[in-house]
């Protein structure tokens, strides 16, 4: 089955650095990726939808500049938490959706998480 | 706007017991549904689909889950829990935007399955 890599699946930050996280489709290409996040208790929240060759498209409230998106190839897209705060601290999803005919509705597949803690 | 309600944030069950998880959307066009599982500090993982095929949808470890238009529910169902079953569920709704489906989730029930 299709399968996504997320990484690292745990980072300790301090206030004010930055932090990389990666999400690779490992047997399949994905033009568009997705990226959430979790809050303790709650649902995923879609911030953005990552796009092979063009810029990230954010929901609502999401700061870009905050979360800088690329999505370089067929099979990478990462998401940078720049100048971290504790505020930031959260469990952060990727999922992808397999490039082939007739998956305009088909499942998402996601990564295994992230969780990001800013001291 | 598509979204879908899931009722009960916590459900416990025996184990051995039915599982009953529910979920009703609203929808202005018909639905694409799904219901995904989440263990603790992992990812997603799809149980099943709903792509306008049979109403009655069978996925994976015993899970079904049943269209009901009328009802406007997909609610989720197992006949007998098993203690590997306690984890979180998400009710799923996919709609057209921008050029590419967007996924919007429930809020989660979370299922405690008791020896």
């Amino acid at each position: 089955g299709a399968v996504v890599s997320q990484h690292p699946s745990r980072v300790i930050c301090k206030s004010g650095t930055s932090v990389k996280i990666e999400c690779r489709s490992l047997d399949f290409q994905a033009t568009t990726m997705f990226w959430y996040r979790q809050f303790p208790k709650q649902s995923l929240m879609l911030m953005a939808t990552s796009n092979e060759g063009s810029k990230a498209t954010y929901e609502q409230g999401v700061e870009k500049d905050k979360f800088l998106i690329n999505h370089a190839s067929l099979t990478l897209s990462t998401l940078t938490v720049t100048s971290a705060h504790p505020e930031d601290s959260s469990f952060y999803i990727c999922s992808a959706r397999e490039d082939r005919v007739g998956s305009y509705n088909s499942p998402l597949h996601f990564g295994n998480g992230t969780r990001l803690t800013v001291t | 706007a598509q979204s879908v309600t899931q009722l009960g944030s916590h459900v416990s069950v025996s184990e051995g017991a039915l599982v009953l998880l529910r979920c009703n959307y609203s929808s202005s066009v018909p639905p694409y549904l799904f219901w995904y599982v989440q263990y603790p500090n992992q990812g997603l993982q799809l149980l099943l689909k709903y792509t306008s095929a049979a109403t009655l949808v069978k996925g994976i470890n015993g899970f079904e889950a049943e269209f009901k238009k009328s009802e406007t529910s997909f609610h989720l169902t197992k006949p007998s829990a098993h203690m590997s079953d306690a984890a979180e569920y998400f009710c799923a709704v996919s709609r057209p935007s921008g050029g590419y489906q967007k996924v919007t989730f429930g809020t989660g029930t979370k299922l405690q399955v008791i020896p």
